[in-house]
């Protein structure tokens, strides 16, 4: 399996653009997780989703942004309008969870920057 | 889940076992113990877990006292490439569900040659 693949691996944009991040999970694993990273805050959770279905979106720092899950095999992330603040690395990470094992998979990241 | 305290920051020799400590002094019966580790600009990654018994795999060892308040995670050997930060999260078994989980800042190791 090659793993969660997210694209684009960096992305530069303006102030008051659209960013959407992509993650394609593992195939067969039920759960697909967005996170944050950034130096001060270190990594959070931002949405969660179970076949599908987004569960807990608590993390989602303002309606700016937004997640979808059109399919198991495919979700995105989309900020809109983006701001300065918004520059971090955003993880995708998916699961399976099978009786105790809640081992969690993570892409590569996308770094994004906005001027 | 059960708050983790874990040492900033430490240092092994190439070749040594690096023995990284976790603190979890109020973990609850069914939280697991779980470790990940981030290598400098990668995404997270699984190594290990347990309830309340020793594990091994084929990245590390978790030694887990037995009134379950801390864990040490062991690399026996040491290589420069597992230098990154090591994050210690408990977490409950929710049969057929998910819980949220904190990272925390975890423990930057530095092995040196």
């Amino acid at each position: 399996d090659a793993g969660v693949i997210q694209s684009p691996r960096h992305e530069v944009t303006e102030m008051g653009q659209e960013v959407t991040l992509r993650c394609k999970p593992i195939s067969g694993h039920d759960y697909l997780f967005w996170y944050r990273q950034t130096m001060m805050r270190g990594l959070e959770l931002l949405i969660y989703f179970n076949n599908n279905v987004p569960i807990d979106d608590s993390g989602m720092p303002e309606d700016r942004f937004s997640a979808k899950m059109p399919n198991a095999s495919f979700s995105t992330l989309k900020i809109q309008p983006s701001e300065p603040r918004d520059s971090a690395v955003y993880f995708c990470a998916s699961s399976l969870v099978a009786g105790d094992s809640y081992e969690q998979y993570f892409g590569p990241g996308t770094r994004l920057t906005v001027t | 889940d059960a708050k983790t305290t874990q040492p900033t920051s430490m240092d092994c020799a190439e070749g040594r076992a690096a023995n990284l400590p976790c603190n979890h002094s109020t973990i609850s019966g069914n939280e697991y113990v779980y470790w990940y580790r981030q290598i400098h600009s990668q995404g997270p990654q699984y190594i290990i877990h347990g309830l309340k018994n020793n594990e091994t795999n084929e990245m590390a060892s978790l030694i887990i006292t037995e009134d379950r308040k801390s864990s040490t995670l062991i690399l026996p050997h040491a290589t420069l490439r597992d230098t990154a930060v090591y994050y210690c999260i408990v977490r409950s078994r929710v049969p057929g569900g998910y819980q949220k989980v904190t990272f925390g800042t975890g423990t930057k190791l530095q092995v040196i040659p």
